[in-house]
């Protein structure tokens, strides 16, 4: 699992409440990414980090925000879920192997917003 | 926009069998295109491929690129149960290992 773990595993809130689901990993990479995954459209890429502080965003960003305080650590914060929000996320790392570069998912946070 | 699709969506096949997944992609700047395997949790890397022609294997799957047909092909052959899951095509656009993902193919392998 490349040392990846997310919390929690499974969450069920309320509409209009924040949420905030954590991505921790073990093995000092730089890169790290958030990810959503919806029955129709494989998975999308919410924001990325290429180091402590260094955030952008991917192509369905808005309504979530990120921090990344230090290597390890990567934050998805929903300010005021929605039901559209409902999903599963799932954190990834980039390692490198030689020239190559892959990504390796966490085991995803099953998210649901009633 | 970048757009990556998979084909066929949905493959029932019989134990035994071979089969080909396909994925095709209008990118800009395209770096590499990878396949996963996703079964009930996290997908897992099966083949990163950046040159065209060249098939990786490993043990009864393999994948080849076509940079002129902008597409890739994974192939599963004397197909097992264990088979059977969600095959994620991706490929890297732009840098910074961001991944576009098709929609997936989800296979079933009856026994």
């Amino acid at each position: 699992d490349a040392g990846i773990t997310q919390s929690p595993r499974h969450k069920v809130t309320e509409t209009g409440t924040p949420v905030t689901l954590r991505c921790h990993q073990t093995e000092n990479h730089r890169y790290m990414y958030w990810y959503r995954q919806d029955p129709g459209h494989g998975l999308r890429l919410i924001h990325y980090s290429y180091g402590v502080k260094d955030t952008d965003k991917g192509e369905v960003s808005d309504g979530y925000s990120v921090s990344r305080s230090k290597t390890e650590d990567f934050l998805l914060t929903l300010e005021s879920a929605t039901s559209s929000q409902t999903s599963v996320y799932f954190c990834a790392i980039s390692e490198s192997t030689g020239a190559d570069e892959k990504l390796f998912f966490g085991s995803g946070t099953q998210l649901s917003v009633l | 926009e970048d757009k990556v699709v998979q084909s066929p969506l949905s493959l029932v096949v019989h134990e035994g069998d071979t089969v080909t997944l396909n994925c095709s992609y209008e990118v800009t700047n395209f770096r590499s295109l990878l396949w996963y395997k996703q079964e009930k949790k996290a997908p897992t890397f099966l083949f990163m491929l950046t040159s065209s022609g060249i098939e990786k294997k490993s043990g009864r799957l393999s994948s080849i690129l076509d940079k002129k047909e902008l597409s890739s092909i994974l192939n599963i052959t004397a197909t097992q149960t264990g088979d059977s899951a969600i095959y994620l095509c991706a490929v890297e656009a732009g840098g910074a290992q961001k991944l576009v993902f098709g929609q997936g193919t989800r296979l079933t392998i009856n026994p």
